[in-house]
Parts: structure tokens; C-alpha cells; sequence
């Protein structure tokens, strides 16, 4: 049972906006980084989003994220066939156990 | 160009031991986090671990604590994920991926392709 939860799924059509929720405690989200992972299907997962809201290189600026304290948000604008995937965010977790935990996962579906 | 590749997909039987790989290049081996990610067929993504090949610090989640073995070989820039004893429940996708971060792990920028394993009677 994951720490961080996730909507099983979000979908819109081509070219409207999708938003995926990450919701923890204070012990992961609320002061640690958040990164988030695309996987597309059959394939192993990619960073997407680190330390929030930093993009690694070829990361299109269509994927925006954030962090306010419990939560995390993952933003996909202009939405595309090719974004449709699973989702995942990511933290670590300063409780007793010292590691780290990903969400439940989204799939997200481009109508 | 950094790499993580991982060894082959792997088919045992109930009760027999296994050792999967990670093996990296291009990057200082012993100053990154290796991580281990487990997943069910059509299932999400399980953090089971992770080391320090600098000082074989190893951390593992809860449900993993005693059921696997995480270690490195920092002479081949190796990761290794073990079992001893497979039960038909540990079929599933293994990733290992490099995890940056000091003390900590932030994120996991390199993933490796997987590794299979799959145990049947």
C-alpha cells in the first residue's frame, strides 16, 4: 500500500490540459522533493519531473509540476496522443523506515 | 552516454535462488544511488531499495526487508538484486535505476530496461 496517492485516472482530448494529483503526509511530501515518472506502455519508466518542478533535458515545457504541503501537482498542457501513459510522483520519506515511495500511479487517456 | 542495462529475463522455479544485474557505465559509480523498483503485470511501480555503492549503505522498504538482498560489485559498476528462495509471488518486472541525491534519494534520472523474472512450478 502505497504512501502517496494518486487518481487512478485522468483524460481529456487533444489539446486541453490534464492535472494529476499527489497527495502524501508531512513526513514525504511535506518536506521532501517530489519527482514524477512517464511510462508508456511496455516500456521502463522516465523522469519526467525532479525537485518539483525542474524539467531534465528534452522534457517538454508542456509538463509543468509544483508542490504545496502535502501535495504534489503534475500539469500536462496541450495534451497529445503520445502522452498517453501511466504516471507516477515519487518522494522520499523521512519517517522511521529512511526511503523512498512512489505513488499509486495515473493513466492518463487522450480521448 | 551515462547507461544502466540489466541482465536478461530469467525463468526458475519455486524455491530456487536468483541473482539479477545492473551494470552502469559513463558516470562515478560510487557517488550515485542505485534503486530497485518492482512491478506486478498492470500494476504500479514498488520501491523495494536502494544503495550507496560508496559505502554499501542499503536501505530497504519495508515489505522487501529480508526477503531480498541488494549489493554491488564498485570493481565492474555493478548493482545485484537476490533471492534466495523464489516463490511464484516474486514473478514480476525488476527496474533498477540511478537515484540521485545526497543522504537522501531525489529522483531517479537513469533507468535500466528491466529485467523479467518469472517463477513456475
Amino acid at each position: 500500500q502505497s504512501v502517496l496517492t494518486q487518481p487512478p485516472s485522468v483524460s481529456a482530448a487533444p489539446g486541453q490540459k490534464v492535472t494529476i494529483s499527489c497527495s502524501g503526509s508531512p513526513s514525504n511530501i511535506g518536506n521532501n522533493y517530489v519527482s514524477w515518472y512517464q511510462q508508456l506502455p511496455g516500456t521502463a519508466p522516465k523522469l519526467l519531473i525532479y525537485d518539483d518542478n525542474k524539467r531534465p533535458s528534452g522534457i517538454p515545457d508542456r509538463f509543468s509540476g509544483s508542490r504545496s504541503g502535502t501535495s504534489a501537482t503534475l500539469d500536462i498542457t496541450g495534451l497529445q496522443t503520445g502522452d498517453e501513459a501511466d504516471y507516477y510522483c515519487a518522494a522520499w520519506d523521512s519517517s522511521l523506515y529512511l526511503g523512498g515511495a512512489f505513488g499509486t500511479g495515473t493513466k492518463v487517456t487522450v480521448l | 552516454e551515462v547507461q544502466v542495462v540489466q541482465s536478461g529475463a530469467e525463468v526458475k522455479k519455486p524455491g530456487e535462488s536468483l541473482k539479477i544485474s545492473c551494470k552502469t557505465s559513463a558516470y562515478s559509480f560510487t557517488t550515485y544511488w542505485i534503486g530497485w523498483v518492482r512491478q506486478f503485470p498492470g500494476k504500479g511501480l514498488e520501491w523495494m531499495g536502494i544503495i550507496y555503492p560508496g559505502d554499501s549503505d542499503t536501505r530497504y522498504s519495508p515489505p522487501f526487508q529480508g526477503q531480498v538482498t541488494i549489493s554491488v560489485d564498485t570493481s565492474i559498476n555493478t548493482a545485484y538484486l537476490q533471492w534466495n528462495s523464489l516463490k511464484a509471488s516474486d514473478t514480476a518486472m525488476y527496474y533498477c535505476a540511478r537515484g540521485v541525491g545526497v543522504n537522501v534519494v531525489r529522483y531517479f534520472d537513469i533507468w535500466g530496461q528491466g529485467t523479467m523474472v518469472t517463477v513456475s512450478s
